[in-house]
């Protein structure tokens, strides 16, 4: 899962297999929270969102899980592919100010 | 295409020199925002802009200053006083009031120290 500090958690899958990575946020006011893909050198993607009064939401490959109980976000990718591999972090918001995650590194191995 | 633009790509900085870093988009967003990515750590706001003509400090703007003299455009500019400026920066926008407020990301600029 995300953490803060200098050392980013590392996931590491085989091509095929399925993907979690987890998010702890803090702020249980939080309306809406976003998951984002970076790759090395560029700029965050948006992959997928979710909003407070929902417990689950389907993308293409993707399904990001909210657990407000313990302030848990996770985001599933099934058939994880090298594609796949990038920093992921978690977003979450708040009357326009984003808060984010130290973000995960997934390697996708083939 | 809509986007946000981030120029240059690589922009290297002399001792006691100031930097301007820019952020344009055409995605008519009102909202525009400056943070900086250190390796290993999550995004850290520098300044966010609500509106043209009006920004914010966030949480590390010392040793930064921006405009927005247009909805367009959010220059950043890195002055002599950040004392510590190599890092990415990436620029932002979003629209507001809809509820449905995702930050689209400019593909960055890596600023180094000479």
């Amino acid at each position: 899962g995300e953490s803060v500090g200098l050392h980013l958690p590392t996931l590491s899958v085989q091509e095929g297999d399925n993907s979690i990575i987890n998010c702890a946020y803090s702020n249980s006011a939080s309306d809406y929270f976003i998951w984002y893909k970076q790759e090395s050198g560029k700029g965050p993607q948006f992959i997928i969102d979710i909003r407070s009064n929902m417990d689950k939401r389907q993308g293409q490959r993707v399904t990001v899980l909210l657990n407000k109980t313990v302030k848990h976000l996770s985001l599933q990718i099934a058939a994880t592919q090298p594609g796949d591999s990038a920093v992921y972090f978690c977003a979450e918001v708040t009357a326009n100010q984003f808060y984010f995650g130290t973000g995960t590194s997934l390697t996708v191995i083939p | 295409d809509g986007g946000i633009t981030q120029s240059p790509k690589y922009l290297f900085r002399k001792e006691g020199q100031n930097v301007t870093l820019s952020c344009e988009q055409n995605l008519n967003h009102d909202a525009m925002y400056w943070y900086r990515q250190d390796p290993g750590q999550g995004l850290r706001l520098i300044y966010y802009s609500q509106i043209v003509n009006d920004f914010q400090k966030g949480d590390i703007a010392e040793g930064y200053s921006v405009s927005r003299e247009k909805k367009e455009s959010f220059p950043l500019t890195v002055t002599s006083a950040q004392k510590n400026p190599t890092a990415f920066y990436l620029c932002a926008s979003t629209v507001t009031g809809t509820g449905d407020e995702k930050l689209f990301f400019g593909s960055g600029t890596q600023l180094s120290v000479l």
